[in-house]
């Protein structure tokens, strides 16, 4: 089945610094990934929606200078979480659609997710 | 009022019983409905999807859709134990396959041996 693999699976970092988080998909092309955050014991809330070669769309409430969204090819986008502050910290978790099959419908193949933790 | 909508619970079930899980919906134009499965500190996977009111049938689970009274629900039978988990209700938003994906705030499940 398709596969979406994300990078890393979690990271401790220092406030103020950025973090990149990449999101691939193995075994097809993704022209649309989404990205979510998942506070605890709190839903999936998306945050942005990334198109290869163009720019991401945010969701409302959403800051894309805090939150940088690259697209930069069909197996690859990545989530930089920049000047990262302790609010921050959350599950960041990454979708993949595949355009090219029927698959892309369910919008089933997510990624491992990361643990984020901003101390 | 949120779009998708669930009980957060935790519902309660003894081993062999039938777990009921409900979820409602705003958005009156929505088509395509799902259901996902999150373990503790893991990503979701899908169980179920379901566009047409009815029921759908996939092995112990069923998915119930009823667009007139905008819910949706999924039946487990003969629960296990190992299906203690969060389950997560998502409705696509608007009339379009490409709409992005509401999901409701789950609905955790425990399942007592």
């Amino acid at each position: 089945g398709a596969v979406v693999s994300q990078h890393p699976s979690w990271v401790i970092c220092k406030s103020g610094t950025s973090v990149k988080i990449e999101c691939r998909s193995l075994d097809f092309q993704a022209t649309t990934m989404f990205w979510y955050r998942q506070f605890p014991k709190q839903s999936l809330m998306l945050m942005a929606t990334s198109n290869e070669g163009s720019k991401a769309t945010y969701e409302q409430g959403v800051e894309k200078d805090k939150f940088l969204i690259n697209h930069a090819s069909l197996t690859l986008s990545t989530l930089t979480v920049t000047s990262a502050h302790p609010e921050d910290s959350s599950f960041y978790i990454c979708s993949a659609r595949d355009q090219v099959t029927l698959r892309w419908i369910t919008e089933a193949f997510f990624g491992q997710g990361t643990r984020l933790t901003v101390v | 009022q949120k779009e998708v909508e669930q009980n957060s619970g935790p519902l309660s079930v003894p081993e062999g019983a039938i777990a009921s899980l409900n979820c409602t919906y705003s958005d009156r134009v929505s088509q395509s409905f799902f259901w996902y499965r999150q373990y503790s500190g893991k990503s979701p996977e899908l169980i179920m999807s379901i566009y047409s009111n009815g029921d759908k049938e996939d092995g112990r689970f069923t998915a119930q859709l009823n667009k007139a009274s905008q819910y949706v629900s999924l039946l487990i039978r003969d629960s296990q134990p190992s299906d203690s988990a969060t389950y997560l209700c998502a409705a696509r938003h608007g009339s379009s396959n490409t709409g992005k994906l509401i999901f409701g705030q789950g609905t955790t499940l425990q399942v007592k041996p």
